[in-house]
């Protein structure tokens, strides 16, 4: 299980931080990688970023100067940060397992953060 | 970058007939496709992967085939619960992930 936690709304130009539990395995397992995906009210899904538990990260281009993820292993834990928001970061944020690289097979509940003052 | 499209944007078909969805991509990914269901105000659901595996518990009504640039995803019999938005992603470009605008299947 993925269980996300974090503030609904946050303001502009301030930064959005998100945690997923991850429950049920360990996040240090080798078959996995583990990620951020968002999807904009009434909208289809784009990729953020993805991790492994060594510590590798990858990010969206589109995201990458302002974008950070995260492993806590010892908490089993996944985080996001994204700094300076805005209205177009509005969005139900999922994180998610992702099998090696490729695809992600389990998600997160969503949580819904909207960026305004 | 990878450009995927998926059509038609809204499938209105009847309980018991069949869906067919397109996606297509702008270069090849060769298999590296999957197809996610996602139902409304619930998180998406990995049906397929590598174009034609079906993921574990889903019924076998789902299935998936294509592989270079053109995908289909077949509902064979469609089910009320069925009743979804469904969208691709290609994972043949990592590091980075993209997914398909999404197919809205409504039941006639």
């Amino acid at each position: 299980q993925l269980q996300q936690s974090g503030p609904g709304l946050v303001k502009p130009s301030e930064t959005l931080s998100l945690t997923c539990i991850v429950s049920g395995g360990s996040i240090s397992s080798t078959y996995y990688y583990w990620g951020w995906i968002r999807q904009p009210p009434g909208k289809g899904l784009e990729w953020i970023a993805s991790m492994y538990y060594t510590g590798s990260t990858y990010y969206n281009p589109s995201l990458r100067s302002r974008v950070a993820i995260s492993v806590d292993a010892s908490k089993n834990q996944l985080s996001l940060k994204l700094n300076s928001v805005t209205a177009a970061d509005t969005a139900v944020y999922y994180c998610a397992r992702q099998y090696d690289w490729k695809y992600p097979d389990y998600w997160g509940q969503g949580t819904l953060v909207t960026v305004s003052s | 970058e990878i450009v995927m499209t998926q059509s038609p944007a809204t499938l209105s078909v009847s309980p018991g007939e069949r869906a067919t969805l397109s996606c297509r991509t702008s270069h090849s990914v060769a298999s590296n496709l999957a197809w996610y269901q996602q139902e409304l105000g619930q998180a998406p659901r990995l049906l397929i992967y590598g174009a034609s595996t079906r993921a574990a518990g889903i019924p076998a009504r789902f299935s998936g085939s294509g592989s270079d640039t053109e995908f289909t995803l077949t509902i064979s019999s469609l089910q009320s619960e069925d009743s979804a938005v469904y969208y691709c992603q290609e994972y043949n470009n990592w590091p980075q992930l993209t997914f398909g605008g999404g197919t809205k299947v409504e039941i006639k």
